[in-house]
Formats: C-alpha cells, sequence, structure tokens
C-alpha cells in the first residue's frame, strides 16, 4: 500500500514569490492534515480537512495560506506571498476515519520550504 | 489547555545501551490519548503507540517499552539495547477529544555505534 506522498521535496524561493505543495493521502483516508513544522519544534496544525470539507482551519494564516481539496483526495498548499518566517517543512498527513478519533495519523516525508 | 513536555533536547548513547525518553502532559480532560512518534531523518513521522487515559497497564513491544503514570502525568518511553537504527527525533503527542493531535517539542537521540 502506498504511504502519503508528497511533492516537491525542496523548495528554495525569494520571498514575495508563490510557492504550492501537493499531499496525496494514502487510499480510502477521508481525513486529511496539513502541518507545519518548524526547525527543532513539533508539528502545528494548520488545517484539517473531512473529505472535501475544511473541518479546523483556525492555525492557517488567512491572509497568505490557502488551501483546497477539492474531490476529497488530494490536497494542495499555497503560500503567496512568502515570507522569510515561513521556512519550515510542511507535512501532510491522512487518517481513516476510526484512526482520525484516536490520532493514528500517517504523515509524508514534508515539503522543505527555504525562503531567501 | 494543553501541554506537553518533553525537558530532554538531545540525547547519546552508545549502541546497546537502554534510553529512556521523558514525556509529561497537562491537560484538564479526565479522557485523552497519548502516543509517541517516531521522525527518522527521512522526516516522515511514524506513529508508535498509543495509550488512552483509562489504560495505565505499561506495555512492552520487542525492544521498546512505555511506562503512563497518570499520578505524574507522565508517559515516558524506554529502548532497550539500543541501536544505531533507532537515532531519530522522538515526539511524544497528546489528543483531547474532539481536538487534534498536540506534539511536544521532540528528543532528538543519537545512537553511537
Amino acid at each position: 500500500e502506498a504511504g502519503v506522498v508528497q511533492s516537491p521535496r525542496y523548495k528554495i524561493i525569494e520571498k514575495k514569490q508563490p510557492v504550492a505543495f501537493w499531499c496525496n493521502p494514502i487510499s480510502g483516508h477521508n481525513t486529511l492534515y496539513w502541518y507545519l513544522q518548524n526547525l527543532g519544534q513539533g508539528p502545528e496544525l494548520l488545517i484539517r480537512y473531512e473529505n472535501e470539507e475544511a473541518v479546523d482551519d483556525s492555525q492557517l494564516p488567512k491572509d497568505r495560506f490557502s488551501a483546497e481539496r477539492l474531490k476529497g483526495v488530494d490536497s494542495t498548499l499555497k503560500i503567496q506571498p512568502a515570507e522569510l518566517g515561513d521556512s519550515a517543512v510542511y507535512l501532510c498527513a491522512s487518517s481513516s476515519r476510526t484512526g482520525g478519533d484516536t490520532g493514528e495519523l500517517f504523515f509524508g516525508e514534508g515539503s522543505r520550504l527555504t525562503v531567501l | 489547555a494543553q501541554k506537553v513536555t518533553q525537558a530532554q533536547t538531545e540525547i547519546s548513547v552508545v549502541e546497546k545501551e537502554d534510553v529512556t525518553l521523558d514525556c509529561v502532559y497537562e491537560t484538564r480532560d479526565t479522557t485523552y490519548y497519548l502516543f509517541w512518534y517516531k521522525q527518522p531523518p527521512s522526516g516522515e513521522l511514524v506513529f508508535l503507540i498509543r495509550r488512552n487515559s483509562f489504560d495505565e497497564q505499561n506495555e512492552i513491544s520487542g525492544r521498546y517499552s512505555w511506562n503512563f503514570q497518570k499520578s505524574t502525568s507522565s508517559f515516558n518511553f524506554t529502548i532497550t539495547a539500543s541501536q544505531v537504527v533507532d537515532s531519530a527525533v522522538y515526539f511524544c503527542a497528546l489528543k483531547t477529544g474532539a481536538n487534534n493531535l498536540f506534539f511536544g517539542t521532540g528528543t532528538r537521540l543519537t545512537v553511537i555505534p
């Protein structure tokens, strides 16, 4: 069974440029998460989807961040414009319905963003 | 409010030594789950274990064991006879009710051959 797939693995951009990250969750997982992981810190939730609905986006900085999961499968996270402080690893995770209730998430390898 | 404290930022041990990773949590909820996740150098977090707040029975899985003590709000993780492949960052996490996972800051374990 394929795991959570993310791309790109690495991205280097200049500040004020846009950037997008893509995530394909495990087949059949209805819940998808985007996490932000700063260096030396634990992951922090940005947004959670149940199918195509964003059920928790309270931590998403909506002035520059946006996300979509149009068909309830893969998802895109966008930053426009990027700032220096956005340099971090962006992790995608997915879970089954029961896994989401009990916290068993499956993570991708992450997309490491460097903003110059 | 939820809080997870992993006071050990980095630990280094020599291969075959035992090592314990500490985790202290805070929550006002009586029902919650505690977790350990492993993040190897490749980057993806890997689920290791989940315990619910009503089950304080310690658990052993191969070289891994977990000690859950509600009296001290701790959920410590011990690796016996450590191996180089155990080198990773280990995160303790807490989940209450419908809330999302709340992670600690992690402990970087380096096992020296």
